[in-house]
């Protein structure tokens, strides 16, 4: 079974440039998470998707973050105008029903 | 604020030795589960405890609940090199529906 793909593992940009990640779920998966995780934390949720629909968004930063999941399976999130503070890994992540999730490698932003 | 909060925050030991890491929470759970995380990777699932269990294995983990102390505790039995990583627990409000939150890991050196 392939598991969660994403890229790009790495970019780096310069403030206030825009940078875009995309991932690609385990089949069959309906729901799917973004989640950051800056240098020596545990992951933080920023979004969470059932099939193509937001379950919960709450902790998004909606001025400059964004992210869809077209037709309930891909899904992009995009950071723009990229602050410092956004430099981090971008873990995406996918489950069933069993309540257990599955992970990417993630892809890590640095902001220069 | 992160509802799981793990202790220590780093932990060095010896190849052999037993290695136990501490999580506690601050609201009601359904389930409580651990990943590990090697470093520059994505997590990976190592064990779920639902909130009516008091302990589970899992070869050379066990893992303890006691939801009256909202605290859970992993224990790595006989540690090797390769179990060097961050431990991560995550807390979960219904399996499946809600995104887990997560702990800000352990980070465990297996000298070998």
């Amino acid at each position: 079974e392939a598991g969660v793909a994403q890229s790009p593992r790495y970019k780096i940009i310069e403030k206030r440039q825009s940078v875009a990640f995309w991932c690609n779920p385990i089949s069959g998966h309906a729901t799917l998470y973004w989640y950051q995780q800056i240098l020596g934390q545990g992951p933080k949720l920023l979004i969470q998707f059932q099939n193509n629909g937001v379950v919960d968004d709450s902790q998004l930063p909606k001025d400059r973050f964004s992210a869809e999941r077209l037709k309930g399976v891909d899904s992009t999130l995009k950071i723009q105008p990229a602050k410092l503070e956004d430099s981090a890994v971008y873990l995406c992540a996918s489950s069933s029903n069993t309540g257990e999730l599955f992970f990417g490698e993630g892809s890590r932003l640095t902001v220069l | 604020s992160q509802q799981g909060e793990e202790d220590p925050q780093a932990l060095s030991i010896q190849e052999g030795e037993n290695a136990t890491m501490n999580c506690s929470y601050k609201t009601s759970i359904n389930n409580l589960q651990w990943y590990r995380q090697n470093s520059g990777r994505g997590l990976v699932h190592l064990i779920l405890i639902r909130s009516n269990e008091r302990e589970k294995h899992s070869g050379r983990l066990r893992v303890t609940l006691d939801t009256s102390k909202k605290s859970s505790s992993l224990l790595i039995t006989a540690s090797r090199a390769a179990d060097t990583a961050s431990y991560f627990c995550a807390t979960g409000l219904d399996t499946g529906r809600r995104a887990l939150t997560f702990g800000s890991g352990t980070r465990l050196q297996v000298q070998p």
